[in-house]
């Protein structure tokens, strides 16, 4: 088996901040996502990468930059935190881009005061 | 464009009792259908998958089936226990990643 970590659990931001998340995980997966959870909202896709230096936009992709400097890990940055804004960060990994499995870490709650 | 489509909860039913959650999608390719469940502090995990239509896909007494013509893919269960609380998201699997529905959130109660 294999486990995604991400990092910080918890981030707290003032408005206009940049702010990063990181996520590593150890499946040895080739794709990596990036997904923001809202109540109400479900989960909605931000940014993905097929595999080690590559980067795909989702639905949701502006305010948020992508980096996937090596295959194990997937960073996503705000680029300007919003003031009020809370939501819950999700990374995932899955074997190879198609329809396989999604393996989820635990999440990143945001807090922007 | 693609979207799923999933009862609005939250929905609470006392232990014994049975599931239905809704789940509609619109897509014009032919994709694969999962079901995700989440518990508290957790992340989502895969319930199950079905790829191909008219095929039914079960775990832990859950089952759904890909009803291609009616583009629905209903979550039931015949007798939910209280540790079944948790939110249940519909996805729909195509290409490179897969799209949501808000999820549903489940609460049983003795």
């Amino acid at each position: 088996g294999g486990i995604i970590t991400q990092t910080p659990k918890f981030l707290i931001g003032q408005e206009g901040q940049k702010l990063t998340l990181k996520c590593q995980q150890n499946f040895n997966h080739d794709t990596m996502y990036w997904y923001r959870q809202d109540s109400g909202k479900g989960l909605r896709l931000i940014y993905y990468s097929i595999t080690e230096n590559d980067l795909q936009k989702g639905d949701l992709s502006e305010g948020y930059d992508a980096s996937r400097e090596k295959k194990s890990s997937f960073s996503l940055t705000v680029t300007s935190a919003q003031k009020n804004e809370m939501a819950v960060f999700l990374c995932a990994s899955s074997p190879a881009a198609n329809t396989g499995q999604l393996y989820f870490g635990e999440g990143s709650k945001l807090t922007v005061l | 464009g693609d979207s799923v489509t999933q009862t609005e909860g939250p929905v609470t039913l006392s232990e014994g009792t049975s599931l239905t959650v809704n789940c509609s999608y619109e897509t014009k390719q032919y994709p694969t259908l999962f079901w995700y469940v989440q518990y508290p502090g957790e992340g989502p995990q895969l319930l199950f998958k079905v790829p191909k239509a008219n095929e039914k896909g079960s775990n832990r007494g859950f089952e759904a089936t890909y009803n291609k013509e009616a583009t629905s893919f209903h979550l039931q269960k015949a007798s939910v226990q209280e540790s079944d609380s948790a939110v249940y998201y519909c996805a729909l699997g195509e290409g490179t990643y897969q799209r949501f529905g808000t999820g549903t959130k489940l609460q049983v109660v003795p």
